[in-house]
């Protein structure tokens, strides 16, 4: 257990579906973000939040709207994806700081079928 | 260049050493990790090092940090059937770079035979 819970854990949604992704993190962290993990692509950044705050949006298609009413949950709201969009999408949070050191804790990830 | 760089396979026999390799990109990065990933899991930190030391060993794992090269290495000492997962590397760099952010490599995958 790392301390970040995410659910569900598998999904299968067709591409005229809207579902949500949630991550809840207990570390008390300020931090967290979403990662889309592909077959045989590097672990691709989607977006991040420190303090609520969206600091970084990696050009990630509209279809897929984050959201962090407190610093302790981050959802992912999906809406008319596509095939290319099945992954395992993982969140992960931290406690940033100007020293430099700041591990990201991962949760086990939703397996995420588009059909 | 701007990737952090693995290779992607690795194969060794239960017993012997694991070596994985990675080559990170910004000379001021202050920590670089190692993280493991089994299958249908999450990111699991292993270990870290900060940029002042050259090697940090924690029980059967052992980093090894160039700077000059700006190359990482993690030994897997006596290496189990356990140990079979994907490996990444990630650098915290320091220039041009959200707070918070690290960089990942495409991660190794391990594979250990009895």
């Amino acid at each position: 257990e790392t301390g970040v819970t995410q659910t569900p854990r598998h999904l299968v949604m067709g591409m005229t579906n809207k579902k949500s992704l949630k991550c809840e993190q207990h570390l008390g962290h300020n931090a967290m973000y979403w990662y889309k993990q592909s077959a045989k692509k590097p672990l691709e950044l989607m977006f991040v939040y420190n303090f609520k705050e969206q600091t970084e949006n990696n050009s990630v298609p509209s279809r897929f709207s984050p959201e962090c009413p407190n610093s302790s949950h981050l959802f992912l709201h999906l809406h008319t994806l596509q095939p290319e969009d099945s992954a395992l999408y993982l969140c992960a949070s931290s406690q940033p700081g100007t020293g430099g050191y700041y591990e990201q804790y991962f949760g086990p990830g939703t397996r995420l079928t588009v059909t | 260049g701007e990737d952090v760089e693995q290779s992607l396979f690795l194969s060794v026999r239960e017993g012997d050493s694991s070596v994985i390799n990675c080559t990170y990109t910004d000379s001021s990065s202050t920590y670089l990790y190692w993280y493991k990933q089994e299958p249908g899991a999450g990111l699991q930190l292993l270990t870290y090092i900060f940029s002042n030391m050259d090697m940090k060993q924690d029980q059967r794992l052992t980093v090894l940090l160039n700077k000059k090269d700006k190359h990482l290495s993690l030994r897997i000492a006596d290496t189990q059937t356990g140990d079979s997962a994907i490996y990444f590397c990630a650098e915290a760099r320091r220039r041009g770079s959200t707070l918070g952010r690290l960089y990942f490599g495409r991660g190794t995958q391990l594979t250990v035979w009895p």
